[in-house]
């Protein structure tokens, strides 16, 4: 079974350029999660879809952050301007998930991204 | 603040010794999981645990959920230095509708030395 597939693996870009990250999830899995892990913390849920709709937003900085799901698959993360705090890994994941319940979200190798 | 507070945040020891991580909370947690997480990878599930007072066993590596649900433990038996990695806490919040999201504790960086 193939994995969470992420690109590009790393991206180095100046502030106030735009970037973009693309993620495939595991095939079926109807959740897909984008996280922003800073060196050193725990992943930081960013945005939750249940196929193509949004579940959960709550902690995306809308002013510059932007995601979409197409067609309930791939899904592609969006930052512009991009921001010096804005280096981080962003990690996309999917899940078979039973609502409330607990679920095993599979990560793919996520994406390092240097803001200089 | 963090709403799940792992400790220690790091953690240096040699081979064949044993540790333990703790994950704290003031939150009832539905389920709790550990991940661990390599350099340049994603985290990998090692457990989940969703009945109090719930102790689950992975080779060396032995997990317990708190009898309330807000708190867990990981103990590592005799590490080894393919023991290394970040590793995490995870909890789904009980109560309301959360559809499977998690909470990620800060993190346990554990090095072990040959």
């Amino acid at each position: 079974e193939a994995g969470v597939a992420q690109s590009p693996r790393y991206k180095i870009i100046e502030k106030r350029q735009s970037v973009a990250f693309w993620c495939n999830p595991i095939s079926g899995h109807a959740t897909l999660y984008w996280y922003q892990q800073i060196l050193g913390q725990g992943p930081k849920l960013l945005i939750q879809f249940q196929n193509n709709g949004v579940v959960d937003d709550s902690q995306l900085p809308k002013d510059r952050f932007s995601a979409e799901r197409l067609k309930g698959v791939d899904s592609t993360l969006k930052i512009q301007p991009a921001k010096l705090e804005d280096s981080a890994v962003y990690l996309c994941a999917s899940s078979l998930v039973i609502r409330d319940r607990a679920n095993e979200q599979y990560f793919g190798p996520g994406t390092r991204l240097t803001v200089t | 603040t963090q709403l799940l507070e792992q400790s220690p945040q790091f953690l240096s020891i040699q081979e064949g010794e044993n540790l333990t991580v703790y994950c704290n909370s003031s939150s009832v947690f539905s389920s709790l999981q550990w991940y661990r997480q390599e350099p340049g990878e994603g985290p990998v599930l090692l457990v989940t645990v969703v009945t109090g007072g719930e102790v689950k066993k992975l080779k060396r590596l032995t997990f317990q959920f708190g009898d309330a649900r807000k708190d867990s433990s990981l103990h590592i038996t005799a590490a080894q230095p393919g023991d290394t990695g970040l590793y995490l806490c995870a909890g789904v919040r009980a109560g309301g509708t959360s559809y499977g999201k998690l909470t990620f504790g800060q993190g346990t960086i554990l090095t072990v030395h040959p």
